[in-house]
């Protein structure tokens, strides 16, 4: 089945720094790469996702990238502000009921 | 507002205790899945249901049940309650032909 590894596990940024997150997984067949943000005392939100037949994709300060044959896909959030401070995961899914996540990174941004 | 609503936002249950935790969605969606978060872990799926009485095992099924017998709501059962099922269970939704999944915002079970 699918492996999705991540890194770091802990980021600090200083408020306005660029922030990037990076993953990779297993499966060839996986297609779809969403990422999800867990504030406190919340459930994980999608904030961007990107599909096998895209190499980058952009959502005002945030974009993804992706590189299929390295098999490994890339959160940047640029200008950071502190309300960017929460657990980032990164997840892979071949379109069925198989999504795996990533471990996690827990982003904190100092003002 | 689309909402994925889990009954419980904190438990605590005694060690050998039968375990119901709910979810409820509105979106009409088919799927539904259980997942328990741990530090270091991530998110990592213990059942899923891609239609009514249906379910599928996922990765971490061991000590756990699942029930759904109407197309919104979906239970997690855990039969006999031990302290490594201490953990954050978050619950979460997606309709045919959409990948991504809505959340709810998760039940943090202690057994003592």
């Amino acid at each position: 089945g699918e492996n999705v590894e991540q890194h770091p596990s802990t980021l600090s940024v200083q408020e306005g720094d660029s922030a990037v997150i990076k993953c990779t997984y297993s499966d060839s067949a996986s297609n779809y790469f969403p990422w999800y943000k867990q504030e406190l005392g919340k459930g994980p939100q999608l904030i961007i996702d990107i599909r096998s037949n895209v190499g980058e994709k952009k959502d005002q300060r945030i974009a993804v990238t992706l590189n299929k044959t390295a098999k490994h896909f890339s959160l940047h959030i640029t200008e950071t502000q502190p309300e960017d401070s929460a657990v980032y995961f990164c997840a892979a899914s071949s379109g069925g009921n198989d999504m795996r996540f990533g471990a996690g990174t827990r982003l904190t941004v100092k003002p | 507002d689309v909402k994925v609503t889990q009954s419980s936002r904190y438990l605590v249950k005694r060690t050998g205790e039968k375990v119901f935790l709910e979810c409820v969605q509105d979106m009409d969606h088919e799927n539904m899945f259980w997942y328990r978060q741990d530090p270091g872990l991530g998110l990592r799926l213990i059942y899923f249901s891609y239609d009514v009485k249906m379910k599928e095992k996922g990765d971490i099924p061991e000590g756990y049940s699942v029930s759904r017998e109407k197309k919104e709501r979906f239970s997690l059962i855990l039969e006999s309650a031990s302290t490594n099922q201490t953990s954050m269970y978050l619950c979460a939704s997606n309709g045919q032909g959409y990948y991504g999944y809505t959340f709810g915002s998760g039940t943090r079970l202690t057994v003592v």
